[in-house]
C-alpha cells in the first residue's frame, strides 16, 4: 500500500505558483520521499527529492515539515505544459531490494 | 538519447498469445525495475534487478511472466497465455543509486 495521500485533483493559474500537498505520516526515518509527474500516455518524469532537508532545483522546490510527516511540491511559475498528474513517493528498501510506491497522485490542471 | 528505451511501445494481441516486450536501460545504470499501470492507477511494482540477479518479484507477476536481464544490460519481460486482465502499460525504469529513470513505457492491448 503506498505510504503517500495527496488530493485527487489541483486546479492553478497560468504564471502562478502550483502548491502540491501530501502526507506521509507513516515515513521512516532513513526514507526518501519523491516526486514524479506523468503527463498522458508518457512514462513517469522524475522531479525532485529529499529526506528531510528542503530542497530546490531547475523544476521545483520541495519543502518538507521538520516532523516529516508532510511535504508541499511548489512549480514557482506553472505553465500549461506542467498540466500532469503528480506522484508523491516514498522510497521502500527492504532488504536488498527497492521500490516507488505510487499512490493515485494529484491532477494539477493549469488553466489560462 | 541517452534515456530508458522501451521496445515495442504498442502492442494488440489476442487472449492467449504470448508477448516479450524488451527494456534497454540508462548506460552503466545496474538496477531495473518493471511497473505495471492500469487506466487511472498510479504504477505498480513488478520487479527489480541488480545487475543481472532478480531480487525481488511482486505477487502480481504470476506464473505467467517471467522477467530476465542477461548479463545485467537489457531486460526481458514476458507475458504468456495472455489475459484480458493483463492489458496495461508496463514501465521500465533504471537507476545507478536512488533516483529511477523511467522509459515511455509499453502499452498492451489483449483483444
Amino acid at each position: 500500500d503506498a505510504k503517500t495521500t495527496q488530493p485527487p485533483s489541483m486546479d492553478c493559474a497560468e504564471g502562478r505558483a502550483a502548491n502540491l500537498p501530501c502526507n506521509h505520516s507513516t515515513i521512516s526515518g532513513n526514507e526518501y520521499v519523491y516526486w514524479y509527474r506523468q503527463i498522458h500516455s508518457q512514462g513517469p518524469q522524475y522531479i525532485i527529492h529529499g529526506l528531510k532537508n528542503n530542497e530546490t532545483n531547475e523544476m521545483a522546490s520541495l519543502i518538507i515539515t521538520e516532523d516529516r510527516k508532510s511535504s508541499t511540491l511548489i512549480l514557482p511559475h506553472a505553465t500549461l505544459r506542467d498540466t500532469a498528474v503528480y506522484y508523491c513517493i516514498v522510497r521502500v528498501r527492504q532488504g536488498g531490494s527497492e521500490k516507488l510506491v505510487f499512490g493515485k497522485g494529484t491532477k494539477l490542471t493549469v488553466n489560462p | 538519447d541517452t534515456g530508458v528505451s522501451q521496445d515495442p511501445r504498442h502492442k494488440i494481441t489476442k487472449r492467449g498469445q504470448n508477448v516479450t516486450f524488451r527494456c534497454d536501460p540508462i548506460s552503466e545504470h545496474n538496477r531495473l525495475y518493471w511497473y505495471r499501470q492500469t487506466l487511472g492507477q498510479g504504477p505498480e511494482f513488478l520487479t527489480y534487478f541488480q545487475n543481472e540477479a532478480q531480487l525481488e518479484k511482486s505477487r502480481l507477476l504470476s506464473d505467467r511472466f517471467s522477467a530476465e536481464r542477461p548479463k545485467g544490460s537489457f531486460s526481458t519481460l514476458e507475458i504468456q497465455r495472455t489475459e484480458q486482465g493483463d492489458s496495461a502499460m508496463y514501465l521500465c525504469a533504471s537507476s545507478a543509486t536512488k533516483t529511477q529513470y523511467f522509459g515511455p513505457g509499453t502499452r498492451l492491448l489483449v483483444l
